[in-house]
């Protein structure tokens, strides 16, 4: 059983401050997909990351993932409210017949406060 | 990518009944899963299911309690059966983006149980 062990669990910062969340495993993943999730809603892809030392910026946001494809880190520069939410890090695994299972993290809820 | 829409977003049961979630998805898709989310947590996926064949289960997930069906390529149902208050949780729907193998998935926009 593969596991992904997302930190912190909880973030609760200013407007304006720099965050990172990590994600953690011993097993190798295919790709590592980063959610975000609102209150009443699914989750929603933010990136995926596919390839070993792979960096993905998307505007404030700057995904990793780790030489070996066993972590992967969420950095957001200057956060503002609009981010706050659940943040989801899943990880899908090797092998063709292992198609959809991902592996979620515990998420992450970050609070940004004005 | 695709668009699914989930039904019913919230419902409260009684002990002992049923529930069934509808998912619709605007496009074809080989394959639909459903997951289960207790509230501000992760996902736990409980099954997938392909159109034509029986949906295949993942680890303490059985077909008698959580009964699948997948008649065509665009729907798919999922049954929580004998509820009880440990059921009460988010139950979503996903499919694949598209754009290549585990690349990434859309989800249903959920549907809130609570079972008193």
């Amino acid at each position: 059983t593969q596991l992904l062990e997302q930190s912190p669990q909880f973030l609760s910062i200013q407007e304006g401050e720099n965050l990172t969340v990590y994600c953690n495993s011993s097993s190798v993943f295919s790709s590592l997909q980063w959610y975000r999730q609102e209150p009443g809603e699914g989750p929603v892809l933010l990136v995926t990351v596919v390839t070993g030392g792979e960096v993905k910026k998307l505007k404030r946001l700057t995904f990793q993932f780790g030489d070996a494809r066993k972590d992967s880190s969420l950095h957001i520069t200057a956060a503002q409210p609009g981010d706050t939410g659940l943040y989801l890090c899943a990880g899908a695994p090797t092998g063709g017949t292992s198609y959809g299972k991902l592996t979620f993290g515990q998420g992450t809820i970050l609070t940004v406060h004005p | 990518s695709a668009v699914i829409s989930q039904k019913p977003s919230r419902d409260i049961c009684q002990r002992g009944t049923s529930l069934t979630i509808q998912c619709q998805v605007d496009s074809q898709v080989t394959m639909m899963f459903w997951y289960r989310q207790q509230p501000g947590q992760s996902l736990t996926l409980i099954a997938t299911a392909n159109q034509g064949s029986e949906a295949t289960y993942e680890s303490g997930f059985v077909i008698d309690k959580f009964p699948i069906s997948r008649p065509n390529l665009t729907f798919s149902t999922l049954t929580v059966s004998n509820l009880s208050p440990e059921d009460s949780s988010i139950y979503l729907c996903s499919v694949d983006v598209g754009g290549g193998y585990n690349y990434g998935y859309t989800f249903g926009s959920g549907t809130r149980l609570t079972v008193v």
